[in-house]
């Protein structure tokens, strides 16, 4: 098993470009997340979703849109990136909800520039 | 508010030493706590959680709800503990966690 994957690992963008970070898991959980890791601000939660076709905001969710295409993957979009959204990203699942471990993925490093 | 509180940033010590990582909450109803380690070139991944009050690679934490706090031991340090650890909170039944700003662990030789 792959467990959580994460596509791209690093990524640059301008100012004002889109992109959109892959999240996918093979251990048939339920819930996954979206985080940002910033120095000295810990793990934040963006957005997570609590099963397939069902999405809900985190802490910091501005800026950002989700969709959870399948049980399997859970993809995070910036439709107009900004230098503040510069930042390291972490997808995570677990079985059914927070009581339970999450699984994380290897992060997905962007820079805005 | 829901607030997790990790005082160091860093905190370094020699091989063989004891080691105590601190975390504070702030919660107004029964906290779930955890503790998750990242290792060097590793991925994210959960070392322990209080409900369980057990001990894993001879860590533990001890949930102390007069003091909020959920502070992570280990009697002897040992150079593979180095890492960034990270304490965090469950909060409500939406199952969100609320993550401190983690703590890196160096254990020097």
């Amino acid at each position: 098993n792959a467990g959580v994957t994460q596509t791209p690992k690093f990524q640059v963008l301008k100012t004002g470009q889109s992109m959109t970070l892959q999240c996918a898991q093979d251990m048939n959980h339920n819930s996954m997340y979206w985080y940002r890791q910033d120095p000295g601000m810990g793990l934040r939660l963006i957005y997570y979703s609590a099963s397939e076709g069902t999405t809900d905001k985190g802490e910091v969710p501005n800026g950002y849109n989700v969709s959870r295409l399948n049980k399997r993957e859970f993809s995070l979009r910036l439709e107009s990136a900004a230098p503040s959204q510069t930042s390291v990203y972490f997808c995570a699942s677990s079985e059914w909800s927070s009581t339970d471990t999450q699984y994380f993925g290897p992060g997905t490093r962007l820079t805005v520039l | 508010a829901q607030r997790v509180t990790q005082p160091e940033k860093l905190l370094s010590v020699f091989k063989g030493a004891p080691v105590e990582l601190k975390c504070n909450y702030s919660y107004s109803g029964s906290p779930e706590l955890f503790w998750y380690v990242q290792y060097s070139r590793q991925r994210l991944q959960l070392l322990l959680r209080h409900i369980s009050r057990e001990s894993i690679k001879g860590f533990t934490a001890d949930l102390n709800k007069g003091e909020t706090s959920f502070h992570l031991k280990k009697p002897f340090a040992q150079e593979e503990d180095s890492a960034m650890y990270y304490c965090a909170l469950l909060t409500g039944n939406t199952g969100k966690l609320i993550f401190g700003q983690g703590t890196t662990l160096q254990v020097k030789p």
